[in-house]
């Protein structure tokens, strides 16, 4: 059972590259969602869906976008890196009931 | 505006103490309040979870205290190792918005032996 897989671990970007930060979970969870995670502000909302096909908007999703097809994957598309955008990338999934999942992280740096 | 505030954002405890991290929010829909406990190169892995309806809740060296007149809620670790050196995140979630949580900003622990 691998949980909530994040690829890649690394990214190296150039300001204005476009780019996908892929994210699937295997636990049948109906909740995703994706977080940034900044030295100093905690985990800030970007993207959350309820379900497939169904997504909304967090505290943070300016430049990023979200499409969720399939229950298993929830991929965050960035349209045009900034530095702004350099940050650690988590994935996560819940039931509802139960906690919320976290992957292991993507390191995006924009340059 | 910060759904969830907590304090402090670095703390330092020697092995053996107690550590304390405390929380406020504001927003009385809130139903539920997690801790996370994240390792560095992990994601945040969820420690001990509350919800309203009670003051406290134990689990091992780890306490969750509550209190729903003031809008707070903390922490404490007791006999604090080593191996408890890690960034904790409380967090809150609405009911109606199940999946969502807002989390606060975050404290290192560190515990020297």
């Amino acid at each position: 059972n691998a949980g909530v897989t994040q690829t890649p671990k690394f990214q190296v970007l150039k300001t204005g590259q476009s780019m996908t930060l892929q994210c699937a979970q295997d636990m049948n969870h109906e909740y995703m969602s994706w977080y940034r995670q900044d030295p100093g502000m905690g985990l800030r909302l970007i993207h959350y869906s309820v379900g497939a096909g169904i997504t909304d908007q967090g505290e943070v999703p300016n430049g990023y976008n979200v499409s969720r097809s399939t229950t298993e994957d929830f991929p965050l598309r960035l349209l045009s890196a900034a530095p702004s955008q350099t940050s650690v990338y988590f994935c996560a999934s819940t039931t509802g009931n139960s906690p919320l999942h976290f992957g292991n992280g993507t390191r995006l740096t924009v340059t | 505006q910060q759904q969830v505030k907590q304090s402090p954002q670095s703390l330092i405890v020697q092995k053996g103490g107690i550590s304390i991290i405390n929380c406020a929010y504001e927003n009385t829909a809130f139903d539920y309040f997690p801790w996370y406990q994240q390792f560095p190169g992990k994601g945040p892995a969820l420690l001990i979870a509350i919800r309203p309806d009670v003051s406290e809740k134990k689990e091992g060296r780890f306490t969750i205290s509550f209190n729903k007149s003031a809008k707070q809620f903390s922490l404490h670790i007791m006999d604090s190792q080593p191996g408890d050196s890690a960034t904790y995140f409380c967090a809150a979630r609405r009911g109606s918005t199940l999946g969502r949580l807002y989390f606060g900003r975050g404290t290192q622990l560190t515990v020297w032996p």
